[in-house]
């Protein structure tokens, strides 16, 4: 079955980075274009762009240009996502989600497990 | 970006009510619409693509349909396992926005 399992919680200092990996299994990886959205705590939910993983391509929101990096290793089945120049408002679950068919980029399913990154001093 | 809008943010209802949750867009987004379940502490789940596609595995009891830019939610006869928050997306234009959800609790 379709499986994505994210890395474990982090917590970062402001100002830093922090890479979240998402290892996908159950399917062809390079098939299905990969989402990544965040949860703040108490929050509703932040769509934070996506990658194919095929070609490399990514999209990611205004909100999140210059910040915010997703890449794939195709070998293993992963994606990640970087997020740089952490703030406190950074904090919050992040989830990937792999689309939902094999055409363009639309609903994400299933989902990730999540991972929890906190920025702190 | 086209903006999600959800009412009610929240309603109290009981075992086998029927809810009805709403979420508009504010343009054209055809049919480009989801809507995810989440539970406390778990990842969403999507129960609804196309407005009104039931994903495979969702009870029959979830139904989803449109009128212009207003899409609906509704759940018949509420079970236990239906208390959640529920989130509408759009995809038809990037970015991909979400509406601010919409809580079922038990009353």
């Amino acid at each position: 079955q379709v499986q994505l399992v994210q890395s474990g919680a982090e917590v970062k200092k402001p100002g830093a980075s922090v890479k979240v990996s998402c290892k996908a299994s159950g399917y062809t990886f390079t098939g299905y274009f990969m989402h990544w959205v965040r949860q703040a705590p108490g929050q509703g939910l932040e769509y934070m762009g996506w990658i194919n993983p095929n070609s490399g391509d990514t999209k990611f929101p205004q909100k999140f240009q210059g910040r915010v990096t997703m890449t794939r290793d195709t070998s293993i089945s992963t994606a990640y996502m970087e997020l740089s120049r952490l703030r406190s408002d950074d904090t919050a679950v992040y989830y990937c989600a792999r689309d939902f068919g094999t055409g363009l980029p639309n609903w994400c399913a299933p989902w990730g497990q999540g991972t929890l990154v906190t920025v702190s001093s | 970006d086209i903006q999600m809008t959800q009412s009610p943010s929240s309603v109290s209802a009981s075992v086998g009510d029927r809810v009805t949750i709403a979420c508009r867009a504010s343009q054209e987004i055809s049919s480009w619409l989801a809507w995810y379940q989440q539970k406390p502490g778990k990842a969403p789940k999507l129960l609804i693509y196309a407005a009104s596609t039931l994903q495979s595995g969702v009870p029959s009891r979830f139904s989803g349909s449109e009128s212009g830019t207003d899409f609906t939610l509704t759940i018949s006869n509420l079970q236990p396992e239906d208390f959640a928050t529920y989130y509408c997306q759009q995809v038809n234009s990037f970015p991909f926005t979400f509406g601010p959800g919409t809580k079922v609790e038990i009353k």
